[in-house]
């Protein structure tokens, strides 16, 4: 099966200044990956994915997130952040190759909290 | 707008009572999920579904049970509630038409405590 790892647990940023929430995978098969953000008690939305094709995926939000094949990543960055972004970020991919129609698992999350 | 909708938001159980969390979308989504969320572990898969009368176990199985008897709901039921079962829990669905990604879309979540 395949596994997420993210790598921060706590992420601390001034507003404005960049932030990068790293994640990295592990499989064998050809690979589709997901951020997802949960704001305070809310469900949890998509923020990106990347399926095929260019490897930098942009999403909503102006966060953006670059596939690495041969470091086995999916880090998720943020030029410039506001107060609005702070959240819970997951990485995470599908359990066994292809879409698995969201049959996904996530990894343990990372809480980005931006100060003024 | 499409929707998924989860109810009780909120409710506190005894340990050994029987609970059932309800899940409802209106997507016309084939595949339906439940997951839980405890801090340190993210989101581990209970229970899935790929359609009617369709049931299968997830990660983290013990204790629940599913049924689904139409497309719009997978109601999640826990037997015998237990101190461990102390959770937010999350139900999502995803297509299987068209240009499938595996996106989930979720329900805003049901905080379940068990004293």
């Amino acid at each position: 099966a395949q596994s997420v790892t993210q790598l921060d647990s706590q992420v601390p940023v001034f507003e404005e200044a960049p932030v990068e929430l790293r994640c990295n995978y592990s499989s064998s098969v050809s690979v589709y990956l997901f951020w997802y953000v949960q704001y305070p008690n809310q469900g949890l939305q998509l923020l990106l994915k990347y399926l095929s094709g260019s490897t930098l995926v942009k999403g909503i939000n102006g966060f953006e997130a670059e596939f690495n094949k041969s470091q086995t990543s999916f880090h998720l960055r943020k030029p410039s952040v506001h107060i609005s972004d702070t959240a819970e970020y997951f990485c995470a991919v599908p359990v066994a190759g292809g879409t698995s129609y969201g049959k996904l698992t996530f990894g343990q999350g990372t809480i980005l909290t931006v100060h003024p | 707008d499409a929707e998924i909708t989860q109810s009780p938001r909120h409710k506190i159980t005894e340990t050994g009572r029987q609970v059932t969390l309800a899940c409802h979308q209106t997507w016309n989504h084939n595949n339906m999920f439940w997951y839980r969320q405890d801090l340190g572990h993210g989101l581990r898969l209970i229970h899935y579904s790929y359609g009617v009368q369709d049931t299968n176990k997830g990660e983290v199985s013990d204790g629940y049970s599913v049924s689904r008897s139409n497309t719009e709901d997978l109601p999640l039921t826990l037997e015998s509630a237990a101190s461990s079962q102390t959770s937010v829990y999350f139900c999502a669905s995803s297509s299987t038409s068209g240009m499938n990604t595996g996106e989930l879309f979720f329900g805003e979540g049901s905080r379940l405590t068990v004293l």
